[in-house]
């Protein structure tokens, strides 16, 4: 089976500049989560989707950051204009309901430098 | 408000050797508890979980954790380390927000000596 799939893996790119991650989830999971990673602050929950509404977005840092999914299949997280602190890796996480007991999978993420 | 607390940030174990790993939690419920495994480069695997019931909880590659509501801990073992095993390793919490809301450690590094 094919699991959370985020492309781009790496993107490097100038301070500024818009910045687009790609989150899959799981086919049939209704519910994802966006995670930012860094050195200072480790795993933090940015955001979070249900049945492709937003419920959860106490954790994006600021408006320069918006997340949407437009539909079951699909998620974007995008940074505009994106800073040098931005540096972090991104991942995205699905599981199949809201469910306490339902374990979230995780894709490999995205590594963000912004020079 | 809730915060998880891994308190080693590297340790190296000899292969064949036992492995404890610490997790501390604060949170004022019943906590929903889950350790997480990450390879370098990769995302994060889910180990165990703990929601209710039996405090010895067993995972995917031979891994256990225990919950001690009384030391408010959620400690990682297994009894023999394989090489393989190296990655870092987080202790997270949900809380009881409706979803599963995780909030995680900081990780401890697992390194595996020959």
């Amino acid at each position: 089976d094919a699991g959370v799939i985020q492309s781009p893996r790496h993107e490097v790119t100038e301070m500024g500049q818009e910045v687009t991650l790609r989150c899959k989830p799981i086919s049939g999971h209704n519910s994802l989560f966006w995670y930012r990673q860094t050195m200072m602050r480790g795993l933090e929950l940015l955001i979070y989707f249900n049945n492709n509404v937003p419920i959860d977005d106490s954790g994006m840092p600021e408006d320069r950051f918006s997340a949407k999914m437009p539909n079951a299949s699909f998620s974007t997280l995008k940074i505009q204009p994106s800073e040098p602190r931005d540096s972090a890796v991104y991942f995205c996480a699905s599981s199949s309901s809201t469910g306490l007991n339902q374990p979230q999978h995780f894709g490999d993420g995205t590594r963000l430098s912004i020079l | 408000a809730q915060s998880v607390t891994q308190p080693d940030i590297h340790i190296t174990v000899s292969e064949g050797a036992s492995l404890e790993l610490r997790c501390n939690y604060s949170y004022g419920a019943t906590p929903y508890l889950f350790w997480y495994v990450q390879s370098p480069g990769q995302g994060l695997q889910l180990l165990l979980k703990y929601f209710s019931g039996d405090t010895l909880v067993q995972g995917i590659k031979g891994f256990e954790a225990e919950f001690k509501r009384s030391q408010s801990s959620f400690n990682l073992r297994k009894p023999s380390v394989h090489w393989s095993d190296a990655a870092e390793y987080f202790c997270a919490v949900s809380m009881n927000t409706g979803f599963q809301k995780l909030v995680f450690g900081t990780g401890t590094r697992l390194l595996v000596s020959p």
